[in-house]
This record gives structure tokens, sequence and C-alpha cells, in this order.
């Protein structure tokens, strides 16, 4: 079942801050971070494994609520480089050597001057 | 290193035309995946192979669709008969298979049936 990102769309200006969560009926094993901006293939970010780790990349860190079946994804001090659409892609495994990822439908990020 | 290669970049047909759309993945990499992307229906997995085997094709939206992976460094999406709504971007993706290992994706084929 597709996750639920939330907000689909937000627009910034540089410097502020942005968080976008995305929300599983299903109980959450992983949840990957992709970046895709137009006419481009989508960018891993990062990956959070169950049992709350929080991760960073420069400015960009995501949380992972095993308990909710939550992550959020904290955009800070937002630069124009980070425009483009986010996915989340949850992870269910389904053998020990694959897995596959369902992804949610985005959410369009713009930051402007 | 090379990342995954995708071709055609853009390919342009008729309807009924059979079209074949080839992925190599990384070099390594033992799981492979055919996602198609649409403005209405968003990322969606058509098919992923595990070790060049098959292990899910729920996506596959109807039997006109059908992929192969016979050997590690290639695999193929093929659409026949075509259909306009077949019309999307279809991306390759493949990573080391389990859960804390990325995907990285092929930059895409841009399909228009006409």
């Amino acid at each position: 079942q597709q996750p639920v990102q939330s907000p689909q769309a937000v627009i910034l200006r540089e410097g502020e801050d942005a968080v976008i969560n995305c929300s599983s009926s299903k109980a959450l094993y992983s949840v990957h971070w992709y970046r895709q901006k137009h006419g481009e293939a989508p960018v891993f970010l990062m990956i959070l494994l169950k049992g709350g780790e929080q991760k960073g990349h420069e400015k960009i860190s995501a949380s992972f609520n095993e308990k909710k079946q939550q992550s959020s994804l904290y955009l800070t001090a937002s630069q124009l480089s980070y425009s483009g659409t986010y996915f989340c892609g949850t992870g269910a495994s389904v053998m020990d050597s694959s897995y596959k990822l369902i992804f949610g439908s985005g959410t369009r990020l713009l930051v402007r001057p | 290193d090379a990342g995954v290669i995708q071709s055609p970049r853009h390919e342009v047909t008729e309807m009924g035309q059979e079209v074949t759309l080839r992925c190599k993945p990384i070099s390594g990499h033992n799981s492979l995946f055919w996602y198609r992307q649409t403005m209405m229906r968003g990322l969606e997995l058509l098919i992923y192979f595990n070790n060049n085997v098959p292990i899910d094709d729920s996506g596959m939206p109807e039997d006109r669709f059908s992929a192969k992976m016979p050997n590690a460094s290639f695999s193929t999406l093929k659409i026949q008969p075509s259909e306009p709504r077949d019309s999307a971007v279809y991306f390759c993706a493949s990573s080391f298979g389990q859960s804390n290992q990325p995907q990285h994706f092929g930059d895409g084929t841009r399909l228009s049936i006409l």
C-alpha cells in the first residue's frame, strides 16, 4: 500500500526550513528518501531503518518513528538547489536478500531567492 | 564508475508496435527494478529481479508487458502491442538488494506512443 506524503507541495524562501512527512498504514522496516529534479532520475538521499534513527545529509536530515509508522524529512536553511520533488519509499523485506520499495506520490518543493 | 545505463533515452512509436527498453545495471548489484512514472500514477514498481530471477511482477499492468533478465548485466522490458496509455517515463534501478542499500536509477526512457 502506497505511503502518504504531506504536504503535496511547499514553497520556501531561500534560508527557510521545511518538513516533509511520510506515513504508512503498514509496519515499516525501512524508509528511503529520494529527490527528483524536473526531467531527471530520482537521486538517493538517505535510508532509515527501524529503530528510530535520525540521519543527516548536509542540511537535510530525517527521522523514523517505528511506532507511528512515519518518517519525516527535515530541510534546514534551504538552498535553491533543494528544489525538486521528494519521494519516500517504504521497504518491506520480501526475502532475506531482496526487497522492494513502494513510493509515495511525492512532495514538490520550490525554493525561491 | 558507470551508473545504471538505459536505452533508448527517447522512443516515439505508433500504436500497435513492439517496444523494447533496455537496462544495464551497476556491476555487482544483484537486484534490478523496473518503474513507470506518470503524472497521474506517480512512480510505480512494475517488476523486480533478484539474482536474475523475477521475484515480484504484480505491478506489470497486463500481458502486453513482459520483462527478462538473461544475465546479471542486462535486462529488457517489452511492450507488445503498445498503446497510447503506455506513454510514460520508464526507469530502471539497481541495488545490492537489501533494505539498507539504496537503489540507483538510470536516466530513464521517455516513451511516447502515438
